[in-house]
């Protein structure tokens, strides 16, 4: 079974929408959470941590759950420039400060106008 | 303030040959992690190098080392190549003072195995 599982989509929505994208993890050991964006052809680019009590930045909220192992993103009014591949990503920190990230497969968004 | 560089960005191999992929991590950062990642799947953890030593590796093959200098640049070398070895390989450095939560990855570097 894989440290994070992702819908992988494709979500293709107009402009305006709200989108919601979800992952689940199987470590209950988990210590961190992350949604990364990778462009196409491109690095992955931080886009914000998640918080237990969630938290949100701009159009875009993040949630998690740790008793279902589970997190989610939203992004609100979509932008042509939301256009990109979103990761899910959490890090397991085994007795070290060197954690090491697992990252899901991806779910890609395409926004059109 | 330079990011993460890494070279080549492009490279072209066959069969059972062997590559070796450099990284510059980013000013002030001493650790630095190595993905792979294949097309339409996430970057894969390969290890990760602090204090010039392996601290940390994944599910990879003896194939998959590297090597961490003073300098804390580092290199992946893969011996004998596959076709499956074909992907983008990162490279992400952090501080250890922050553990490796804050990443900030190189643009990588494409692997073709022919």
């Amino acid at each position: 079974r894989k440290e994070v599982e992702q819908d992988p989509g494709p979500f293709n929505v107009p402009e305006g929408a709200t989108v919601a994208f979800n992952c689940t993890y199987s470590n209950s050991a988990s210590q961190s959470f992350f949604w990364y964006r990778q462009d196409c052809r491109k690095e992955p680019k931080l886009l914000m941590s998640v918080y237990s009590s969630g938290n949100e930045d701009g159009r875009f909220t993040a949630q998690l759950n740790r008793a279902s192992q589970y997190i989610s993103l939203l992004i609100r009014d979509s932008k042509l420039s939301d256009s990109a591949t979103y990761l899910c990503v959490v890090n397991i920190a085994r007795g070290s400060t060197l954690g090491r990230l697992y990252f899901g497969r991806g779910t890609q968004l395409t926004v059109w106008p | 303030d330079a990011g993460v560089t890494q070279s080549p960005t492009h490279l072209i191999k066959t069969r059972g040959q062997q590559v070796t992929l450099r990284c510059s991590p980013k000013s002030g950062h001493d650790t630095v992690s190595w993905y792979q990642q294949a097309l339409g799947q996430g970057p894969q953890f390969i290890f990760q190098y602090y204090e010039e030593e392996e601290r940390q590796r994944g599910n990879f093959p003896d194939r998959f080392s590297g090597h961490q200098f003073p300098n804390y640049s580092s290199e992946l070398n893969v011996n004998a190549l596959l076709l499956g070895d074909s992907a983008l390989y990162l490279c992400a450095s952090s501080s250890y003072r922050d553990g490796a939560n804050v990443l900030t990855f190189g643009a990588g570097s494409r692997l073709t195995v022919l």
